[in-house]
């Protein structure tokens, strides 16, 4: 069975830093492309980032691009977002999703398989 | 960065109802576009993948049709499961960008 647990959230100040963390289980995490899509209380969703099943491409939304970053670690079966700059906009419930499966026409960018989440609040 | 507009933004419909959502896309995205269900406080799940591809496990009162610019998600006879919100999503390129979302209500 395919998991994936998010930890990590929290209340954190204006300006502050947050790493959240996803780890991974029940399928072969280095296969699979890998995002962070996050939504903001009452609204819809919105993609963050993704990345590559070697690390070696990594994208970002226009509006955290420069303030978070994207990782993963093969070995560990995890994946990474790490959060600096935080503003109140950030505010969210951020899901880490696996890609769909290979042989599928924008199978990179689609999400099968989808996390908890894990609420980041920033206010001061 | 390509906007996708879905319409209408809520529908109320009663059980046994067949519904149609539509979808649309500021350029050309072929068949690159997903539908998900996401009930209050759950994460959302895949329906339709590549425009009309239905996702292992799903229903088959859910289908997808449509190309280039414009897409429909239809629920043939409603059940008490689907009252949720449905997004739609192109996965044809960078930024990737959802719908604003549909809220399915009970009428």
């Amino acid at each position: 069975e395919v998991q994936l647990v998010e930890s990590g959230g929290g209340l954190v100040q204006p300006g502050g830093s947050l790493r959240l963390s996803c780890a991974a289980s029940g399928f072969t995490f280095s296969y699979y492309w890998m995002s962070w899509v996050r939504q903001a209380p009452g609204k819809g969703l919105e993609w963050v980032a993704n990345i590559k099943q070697d690390g070696s491409e990594k994208y970002y939304v226009d509006s955290v691009e420069g303030r978070f970053t994207i990782s993963r670690d093969n070995a560990k079966n995890s994946l990474y977002l790490q959060m600096s700059s935080l503003r109140a906009d950030d505010t969210a419930v951020y899901y880490c999703a696996r890609a769909l499966r290979a042989g599928i026409w924008g199978a990179a960018r689609s999400f099968e398989y989808w996390g908890q989440g894990t609420l980041v609040t920033v206010s001061s | 960065d390509i906007q996708m507009t879905q319409s209408p933004s809520s529908l109320s419909a009663s059980m046994g109802d067949r519904v149609t959502i539509t979808c649309r896309a500021s350029q050309s995205i072929t068949n690159y576009l997903n539908w998900y269900q996401q009930k209050p406080g759950k994460a959302p799940k895949i329906l339709i993948y590549a425009a009309s591809s239905l996702q292992s496990g799903v229903p088959s009162r859910f289908s997808g049709s449509g190309s280039g610019t414009d897409f429909t998600l239809t629920i043939s006879s409603l059940q008490p499961e689907d009252f949720a919100t449905y997004y739609c999503q192109q996965s044809y390129s960078t930024p990737i960008t959802f719908g604003q979302g549909t809220r399915l209500e009970i009428k």
